[in-house]
């Protein structure tokens, strides 16, 4: 089945505590995406990938860090964590064609809580 | 450039039809929408790629005015199964092929 795969889905932390979270797909996508989600504000772009070792920042990067190493991975890392961090995050993924970015398939979401 | 979605909120009664606009105050060179139901990520609609073009899918269909730099989404005789909040995600001519910006987003309420 296709799909894009995170976690964990739910994880509650402490402030500076390093986390990372995973995405991983398996439609052999070359581009890939972070976004966080906080209520009222959709869905903003942290970083994204258009292909192995080509990251890009979105509009909200501060204080993430990603890396993309293989095709199917796209790690979201959060090195010292802090409670404005607290948010829904999503990882999607999807072709690239002529025109850039086709559509995009998402993962199920991270809830993070930060304390 | 973050695109404007409106309304905000829609409450239809089953059989009702809606509209839900997305405008950029850039020119614009493609909209995706996605529908995302409580809970759950969000789901492809459709991509309009080109001024003036329109698809749809089932009851549902869009249009996208490049001149006027906006695009609609219609739902035609709403059902229960519409509900959830509808994005417009939107790419300029000049944005780096990778950047995707969402408006905040239209929650739909369609009820028996």
């Amino acid at each position: 089945e296709a799909q894009v795969t995170q976690n964990p889905r739910y994880l509650i932390t402490v402030t500076g505590k390093k986390l990372t979270v995973t995405c991983s797909q398996n439609m052999n996508h070359e581009y890939m995406s972070w976004y966080r989600q906080d209520p009222g504000l959709g869905l903003r772009q942290i970083y994204y990938s258009m292909n192995v070792e080509v990251t890009d920042k979105g509009d909200v990067p501060e204080g993430y860090k990603v890396s993309r190493k293989e095709k199917r991975n796209f790690p979201l890392i959060l090195e010292s964590p802090s409670p404005n961090q607290t948010s829904l995050y999503f990882c999607a993924s999807s072709l690239l064609a002529g025109e850039g970015v086709q559509p995009q398939h998402f993962g199920d979401g991270t809830r993070l809580s930060i304390l | 450039q973050q695109p404007v979605q409106s309304p905000q909120a829609v409450i239809l009664r089953e059989g009702e039809d809606a509209v839900i606009n997305c405008s950029s105050s850039k020119a614009l060179y493609s909209v995706h929408w996605y529908r995302q139901k409580h809970g759950e990520a969000p789901v492809f609609l459709m991509i309009l790629l080109k001024g003036g073009e329109q698809k749809g899918h089932e009851k549902i269909s869009a249009s996208f005015n490049e001149k006027k730099q906006q695009s609609s989404l219609y739902l035609t005789a709403s059902q229960l199964s519409y509900s959830g909040t509808y994005f417009c995600g939107t790419k300029g001519p000049n944005t780096n092929a990778g950047k995707s910006t969402f408006g905040d987003g239209t929650t739909l309420t369609v009820k028996p």
